[in-house]
């Protein structure tokens, strides 16, 4: 079972509004991925971390998504401003080969 | 690129088995994994697997042939709680990036 903690579960913001959420990874898990999964339930790769490194990045992450892993503190993702087609799942995952995936924030932007 | 296909829905019977097959083409390979996931959840972990055969893990078995870019998720004794979507995702070698198909949507009827 996964010992990925996400927080919080659920969140509502208003378009234009920021949204940050958050992520402890499993304990020894050197690396940590953000994934967004939509409506139709498809996923995409947003991010991920290897000891608080970037390793890789979308385009879209590089605009309005911001994200880090620092050492001692839960990993975070925040969008600059929500906007509709931002209403997803997110999830954080961590890994030491096999890929846990913690429960998911699902935000809702009205 | 990277493509993963799965049929979309997939129905059986309780106390039968069910295959949930899964074909991949994609831009380099460093194994493949099987998710459970139910409505409004996040994916839960089944099995990893990077060499071809079979792996045996009780309920849940997997298969994997690298040569034909295919795998498949087998579920024995299926009980009606198995209903859900199972998803394959194939790890990229660069820095393990998991490509998902759209899943499969396993019904069981009594």
């Amino acid at each position: 079972n996964s010992k990925v903690i996400q927080t919080p579960r659920y969140l509502v913001k208003g378009q234009g509004q920021k949204a940050k959420m958050r992520c402890i990874p499993e304990k020894g898990h050197p690396v940590v991925f953000w994934y967004q999964q939509n409506k139709n339930n498809e996923f995409k790769f947003l991010i991920n971390f290897q000891n608080q490194e970037v390793l890789q990045q979308i385009d879209m992450t590089e605009k309005r998504f911001s994200a880090e892993c620092p050492s001692n503190s839960p990993c975070s993702l925040e969008i600059q401003s929500s906007e509709a087609g931002d209403s997803a799942l997110y999830l954080c995952a961590s890994s030491p080969r096999e890929v846990f995936f913690g429960k998911g924030t699902r935000l809702t932007v009205v | 690129g990277q493509g993963v296909e799965q049929p979309d829905n997939l129905m059986s019977v309780e106390g039968t088995f069910a295959r949930v097959n899964c074909t991949y083409s994609t831009s380099g390979f460093n194994g493949l994994s099987w998710y459970q996931q139910r409505e409004g959840h996040a994916p839960v972990f089944l099995s990893y697997v990077v060499l071809d055969g079979l792996k045996d893990s009780g309920h849940f078995s997997t298969f994997l042939s690298r040569s034909n870019g295919y795998s498949y998720l087998l579920l024995t004794e299926l009980q009606i709680k198995d209903s859900a979507s199972y998803l394959c995702a194939v790890r990229a070698p660069n820095y393990n990036v998991l490509y998902f198909g759209s899943g499969t949507k396993l019904t069981v009827e009594p």
